[in-house]
């Protein structure tokens, strides 16, 4: 059973400062997804890494996959209060098919004045 | 405007009355999934549509059906609903799989009583 483990799943931060979300899984997979969701909101997707060594940017937002290491990474930069929200990654569950995604528990993230 | 529409937003409702909830999107996408999402447990997939007529299970299938008539909707139906269906259902949608940008519907609060 594929387990996806993301840390920390709380995390407060005080805006210009910098931090990494991790995202662990415990399969072979080489397709991974971040999604960020507002408070009430619905869910955004903001990287598709469909790759090992895959890095995707926007913003001050970066994120990477090694499927070597089972690991993704989404690094905030210069934290600002808008990046408020819970991030979500997600594996490609499926054996390569794209039709079954296994998301973890997400990470809430506050930025502070 | 390209949306994935999920209707109702709120349903309260009693055990073993059935129900159906709704998904509809414009943008002529083969792939559309279901999730439901917990606190603390993330989103786990119910079901996914690969195209018309041609669905699957996911994680969590137990207690839901689906079909997939037309292109566009792909409806999540509940035939005897019981307190733990309790939950926040969204309905997504890409162009052929998970592996492209999912459009995530504005999701269904589940209420069983």
């Amino acid at each position: 059973e594929l387990k996806v483990e993301q840390n920390p799943l709380f995390l407060s931060m005080q805006e210009g400062k910098n931090y990494t979300i991790y995202c662990n899984y415990s399969t072979t997979s080489d397709r991974l997804y971040w999604y960020r969701q507002d408070p009430g909101k619905s869910l955004e997707s903001l990287f598709v890494l469909l790759s090992n060594g895959a890095v995707k940017q926007e913003g001050r937002l970066m994120a990477s996959l090694d499927t070597k290491a089972r690991l993704s990474t989404l690094h905030i930069t210069a934290a600002v209060h808008d990046l408020s929200a819970t991030y979500f990654c997600a594996v490609d569950n499926s054996g390569g098919s794209n039709y079954k995604l296994t998301f973890g528990k997400g990470t809430l993230l506050t930025v502070n004045p | 405007e390209a949306q994935v529409t999920q209707n109702p937003r709120y349903l309260i409702t009693v055990t073993g009355k059935k129900l159906t909830v709704t998904c509809s999107q414009n943008m002529n996408h083969e792939y559309m999934s279901w999730y439901r999402q917990d606190p603390g447990l993330g989103l786990r997939q119910i079901y996914y549509s690969m195209n018309v007529e041609v669905t699957d299970k996911g994680d969590v299938p137990e207690g839901y059906k689906v079909s997939r008539k037309e292109k566009r909707n792909f409806p999540l139906i509940l035939e005897s609903p019981s307190p733990n269906q309790t939950s926040l259902y969204f309905c997504a949608s890409s162009l052929q799989g998970a592996n492209e940008k999912l459009f995530f519907g504005s999701g269904t609060q589940l209420s069983v009583l």
